[in-house]
């Protein structure tokens, strides 16, 4: 079996700073996502890849950047984040058969 | 563009009890959807899906999902539940097979009373 792994867990900073996320994925699936969650809310799509160096953007792209520089990793950035934000991050990968597999999920708190 | 509906956000039941989580879509093309389930601070764990074929589909821990054309729905039952059944449930819908963007609804938090 394979796994995704999102760094780091728990990610705080200040308001104005660039932060970026991380997340590896070891299943060799071509696709890869990152989704957003607002406590106790549903996931809302930033950005995905279908191949390495290909991005896509989904309903919430703007104020995010995304890189998929190698096929196992995609990466987020968050250009300019915004004081008292905080969500969850969740990075996921597919095979395009319509089963995601997803990543624990990365904690962004804004001070 | 598909959208997904989930239309209870809360949804309450006795150990043992049978439940249905409900799920609407709309999308004028052929559809792929699926049930993941999210345990509290946990990813999303992937439990069913559907693109064609018997309506009726079955997934893991007992859960089975129904695929309706007319209804635009595909609604998540299960006969018995037990408390490690209590999480939050999200139904997905992508527009074709292989299509892969893939969109969530808001969620159904179920809630398993002893």
């Amino acid at each position: 079996g394979g796994i995704i792994t999102q760094t780091p867990k728990f990610l705080i900073g200040q308001e104005g700073q660039k932060l970026t996320l991380k997340c590896q994925q070891n299943f060799n699936h071509d696709t890869m996502y990152w989704y957003r969650q607002d406590s106790g809310k549903g996931l809302r799509l930033i950005y995905y890849s279908i191949t390495e160096n290909d991005l896509q953007k989904g309903d919430l792209s703007e104020g995010y950047d995304a890189s998929r520089e190698k096929k196992s990793s995609f990466s987020l950035t968050v250009t300019s984040a915004q004081k008292n934000e905080m969500a969850v991050f969740l990075c996921a990968s597919s095979m395009n058969t319509g089963q995601l597999y997803f990543g624990e999920g990365s904690k962004l708190t804004v001070l | 563009t598909q959208t997904v509906s989930q239309s209870d956000a809360h949804v309450t039941v006795f150990e043992g009890d049978s439940v249905e989580l409900r799920c609407n879509y709309s999308y004028g093309g052929s559809i792929y959807l699926s049930w993941y389930i999210q345990h509290h601070g946990r990813g999303l764990q992937f439990l069913l899906k559907y693109y064609s074929g018997n309506p009726v589909v079955q997934g893991v821990n007992g859960f089975e999902a129904e695929f309706s054309k007319s209804d635009s729905s595909f609604h998540l039952r299960k006969a018995s539940v037990h408390w490690s059944d209590s999480a939050v449930y999200f139904c997905a819908v992508s527009a074709d097979y292989g299509n892969e963007k893939i969109t969530f609804g808001a969620g159904t938090k179920l809630t398993i009373k002893p």
